[in-house]
């Protein structure tokens, strides 16, 4: 089934502790993004790809890296995570350019302790 | 700044109408989107405009006013299923979704 997947779903992490979300998309999209969903908050941008081998920073980039390898993946790493990181992160991808529509993965429940 | 305004929880009857709003100020304008998130999930695409007017999609419709810096979604014929979160996003001049924090709608029978 076409889609993005996400991995994993929930985490419960210390504080400190290094920490890689996963994301994989089949849709052939060019562009990638992360976000990071807070209640009372919209979805606010981490970074985003807009193709294979570039990355750029969004809204809320600090305590963030990414890197973009392929097409199909584009992984999320909190180096030293820390309690303002508890969240819930959706990854999403697009046909940037075309229909420029936005389409999500299931999202990943981050706690830090 | 940019900004994304939207009531913050609306609550409808099972069979009517609702109309949720939209204002928003950004730098620069692609389309603007609608997306539905049901709790615990994901958000999932509704509608999309990029020039003033009605979209219809079934029970669903959404409005751009350009000049206004306004939109709306309408739903028709509301069911118990359409309690969610209505995300509003416009994509700026950077190709960039500015988000707002979301209308929740509760229905009720």
């Amino acid at each position: 089934i076409a889609g993005i997947t996400q991995a994993p779903t929930s985490q419960i992490l210390a504080a400190g502790r290094r920490m890689t979300l996963r994301c994989t998309q089949d849709m052939r999209h060019n562009a990638m993004y992360w976000y990071r969903q807070d209640l009372g908050l919209g979805l606010r941008l981490i970074h985003y790809s807009n193709t294979a081998g570039t990355t750029g920073k969004g809204e809320v980039p600090d305590g963030y890296s990414v890197s973009r390898a392929n097409t199909d993946d584009f992984p999320l790493t909190l180096a030293s995570a820390v309690p303002s990181q508890t969240s819930v992160y959706f990854c999403a991808s697009s046909d940037l350019g075309s229909t420029d529509t936005q389409y999500f993965g299931p999202g990943t429940r981050l706690t830090v302790l | 700044g940019q900004n994304i305004d939207q009531p913050t929880e609306m609550t409808a009857t099972e069979g009517a109408i609702v109309q949720i709003n939209c204002t928003y100020q950004t730098s620069g304008f692609n389309g603007l989107f609608w997306y539905q998130q049901h709790a615990g999930e994901a958000p999932t695409f509704l509608s999309y405009n990029v020039l003033d007017g009605l979209e219809e999609k079934g029970r669903f419709s959404s409005f751009l006013s350009r000049s206004k810096g306004y939109s709306y979604l309408l739903l028709k014929e509301l069911q118990m299923k359409d309690s969610a979160s209505y995300l509003c996003a416009v994509m700026d001049s950077n190709y960039q979704l500015i988000w707002g924090a979301g209308t929740k709608l509760i229905i009720k029978p």
